[in-house]
């Protein structure tokens, strides 16, 4: 089946440590997002990558790092310059121009730093 | 920068209908989309609107008016599991995407 994975699910780090969260898909999507969500809060773009080896900053980069090596593959990496990382981080995908514009998302890791 | 201001809450009885509006500042965007998100999941897609005008999904309809900056989820016939939080969103520039304030939606018997 096609999709989108994101791992681990749940993660503890301890602050000041860097972290990279996982997030893979299989639907041949050319577009890959990273979004942070607070309780109660809507989602906030991190980063996005058209293609491989390209990604531009979303409305919240400082603290956050991506790479795109792979179309398939689109790791977010928190770094310790995140004041705070604590959140829930979800991946999408897509293929822009279609005639829905839907993104697909993955279940998402949340990132608990103690 | 762009947003979408959604009501926070919204809360509605089983069988009726339910309007959720999304207002925003933004111009030169691409379409407005819906999405529904139970707690603790990821969202899930809904429905987009490219140009003015309703769109229809089954129980679900989306509106959009771009002269007059808003659009709408409309819900249907209502049922318990239609209790979650909905995100309206559009795509400006080729790749942004800026995703509404989200209202949960709390479906009574």
């Amino acid at each position: 089946d096609g999709g989108i994975t994101q791992s681990p699910k749940y993660l503890f780090r301890k602050e000041g440590q860097n972290v990279t969260l996982s997030c893979e898909q299989n639907l041949n999507h050319d577009a890959m997002y990273w979004y942070r969500q607070d309780p109660g809060q809507g989602l906030r773009l991190i980063y996005y990558s058209q293609i491989v080896n390209d990604f531009q900053k979303g409305d919240i980069a400082e603290g956050y790092s991506v790479s795109r090596e792979k179309k398939e593959s689109f790791p977010l990496t928190v770094t310790s310059a995140q004041k705070n990382p604590t959140a829930f981080y979800l991946c999408a995908s897509s293929t822009p121009g279609t005639s829905e514009d839907e993104q697909f998302f993955g279940p998402g890791t949340r990132l608990t730093v103690l | 920068g762009q947003s979408l201001e959604q009501p926070s809450e919204v809360t509605a009885v089983e069988g009726a209908i339910v309007q959720i509006n999304c207002t925003y500042q933004t111009s030169g965007f691409y379409g407005l989309s819906w999405y529904q998100q139970h707690d603790g999941g990821a969202p899930t897609f809904l429905s987009y609107n490219a140009l003015d005008g309703l769109e229809e999904t089954g129980r679900f309809s989306s509106f959009l008016s771009r002269s007059d900056s808003y659009g709408y989820l409309l819900l249907q016939e209502l049922q318990m599991k239609d209790s979650a939080s909905y995100f309206c969103a559009v795509r400006w520039g080729y790749q942004k995407v800026t995703f509404g304030t989200g209202t949960k939606l709390q479906v009574i018997p």
